[in-house]
């Protein structure tokens, strides 16, 4: 299983540009998330899926999209891209809700000129 | 509202010492904890959770819910031990939806 990956690894946009950013996991996970990660902030919620056709707000959903047509896929959006969305983006899944543990991506390290 | 804070950014130790990395939360209700680490050029991974009451590489975390902590603790540090060190919190009730609201983050250095 190569668990969960997101693509591109690195991204520099101009202002105003848009992309989408990939992740992708094999493990038939039904949740999967979306956090960002800023310097000395900790990684906040951007948005989540509890399963395919499923999606909600986190704490930090403006400025970005995201849809789940498939298990396996969970891409975000970003409209439009700001200086202030330059930070490291991670995606993780997991089985279920609860204590079941959540497995990250690598990280996509997004830098908005 | 709920909120994990670490309130330090940088702890440096030598190998050998005991090591404590503090977490306090705050939360109404019953809360999940969980301690993430992330080694260099690696992604975040699991580290441990309250409610396992194990000991993952050395490491061991008390939930204590009078003082709302969480602190992580290892008696003897290694030097690969070195890595960013996250606190987290999944505080929901019925339909969980496992959110994590991730703490500041603290760097565990361990100097030979």
């Amino acid at each position: 299983n190569a668990g969960v990956t997101q693509t591109p690894k690195f991204r520099i946009l101009k202002i105003g540009q848009s992309m989408t950013l990939q992740c992708t996991q094999d493990m038939n996970h039904n949740y999967m998330y979306w956090y960002r990660q800023d310097p000395g902030m900790g990684l906040k919620l951007i948005y989540y899926s509890v399963g395919a056709g499923i999606t909600d707000k986190g704490e930090v959903p403006n400025g970005y999209n995201v849809s789940r047509s498939t298990t396996e896929d969970f891409p975000l959006r970003l409209e439009l891209a700001a200086p202030s969305q330059t930070s490291v983006y991670f995606c993780a899944s997991r089985l279920a809700g609860g204590t079941d543990t959540q497995y990250f991506g690598p990280g996509t390290r997004l830098t908005v000129l | 509202a709920q909120r994990v804070t670490q309130p330090e950014k940088l702890l440096s130790v030598f190998k050998g010492a005991p090591v404590e990395l503090k977490c306090n939360y705050s939360y109404s209700g019953s809360p999940e904890l969980f301690w993430y680490v992330q080694y260099s050029r690696q992604r975040l991974q699991l580290l441990l959770r309250h409610i396992s009451r194990e000991s993952i590489k050395g490491f061991t975390a008390d939930l204590n819910k009078g003082e709302t902590s969480f602190h992580l603790k290892k008696p003897f540090a290694q030097e690969e031990d070195s890595a960013m060190y996250y606190c987290a919190l999944s505080g929901e009730g019925s339909g969980n939806t496992g959110k994590l609201i991730f703490g500041q983050g603290t760097t565990l250095q361990v100097k030979p």
